[in-house]
């Protein structure tokens, strides 16, 4: 039983498509996010939801729209795909307390391919 | 503003000897230190994490950690490596903010020699 899970795991697109990569999570966790790695293995955060409501939005092209529908899914949709959005996208979510932070879940990832 | 630097971008031992995983990090309050590891072309798992309990961390599959608060480090450490143990090993910190961040540092490639 999958507790953060992807979908699709490998995309492969060409330039100046749209394309979305759905996220749903079944740990009842109020806060979900959107890392990208890099080709040399550095993950970056993109976006952050906490029940909903946008939190953290890093410095990321505004050809990517998150999309969370309710607490149990975050949804990414890219516009106009360029080469360099080529990279592997993965989803997590955690569960956070009153300072104390918890470790967050991460699904497989999605590996976009852009040509 | 916090930060997490692994200190080492590729780590290479033999099998049965000691692994030491470097990790340093930059927090303006108690932080949460988290180990993750990721195999070729698979999702992050969590190794361990230190959330102000005990300083000595016990993780999955024989790791452990210690954190050293004087020397903002949080190193990661296994008395003897296993072939299965070569993977990418991220280090990750997160503080309270108003906005938190879980931060990744840039990952250490482990090695295991036969």
């Amino acid at each position: 039983d999958t507790a953060v899970s992807q979908t699709p795991k490998y995309l492969v697109t060409q330039m100046g498509n749209d394309k979305s990569i759905k996220c749903e999570q079944n740990l009842g966790h109020d806060t979900m996010y959107w890392y990208k790695q890099d080709s040399k293995k550095f993950l970056k955060i993109m976006f952050s939801y906490n029940n909903k409501e946008l939190i953290i939005n890093e410095t990321v092209p505004n050809r990517f729209s998150p999309k969370s529908p309710d607490k149990a899914h975050l949804n990414l949709h890219i516009n106009s795909l360029e080469l360099g959005d080529s990279a592997v996208y993965f989803c997590a979510s955690s569960q956070d307390g009153d300072r104390v932070w918890t470790e967050a879940f991460f699904g497989q990832g999605t590996r976009l391919t852009v040509v | 503003a916090q930060s997490v630097t692994q200190l080492d971008s590729h780590v290479s031992v033999s099998e049965g000897t000691p692994v030491l995983l470097r990790c340093n990090y930059s927090s303006s309050y108690s932080p949460s230190l988290f180990w993750y590891v990721q195999h070729p072309n698979k999702g992050l798992q969590l190794l361990l994490k230190y959330t102000s309990a005990a300083t000595l961390v016990k993780g999955i599959n024989g790791f452990e950690a210690e954190f050293k608060k004087s020397e903002t480090s949080f190193h990661l450490t296994k008395p003897s490596a296993h072939m299965s143990d070569a993977a990418e090993y991220f280090c990750v910190v997160r503080q309270y903010s108003s906005a938190s961040k879980i931060i990744f540092g840039s990952g250490t490639r482990l090695s295991i020699r036969p």
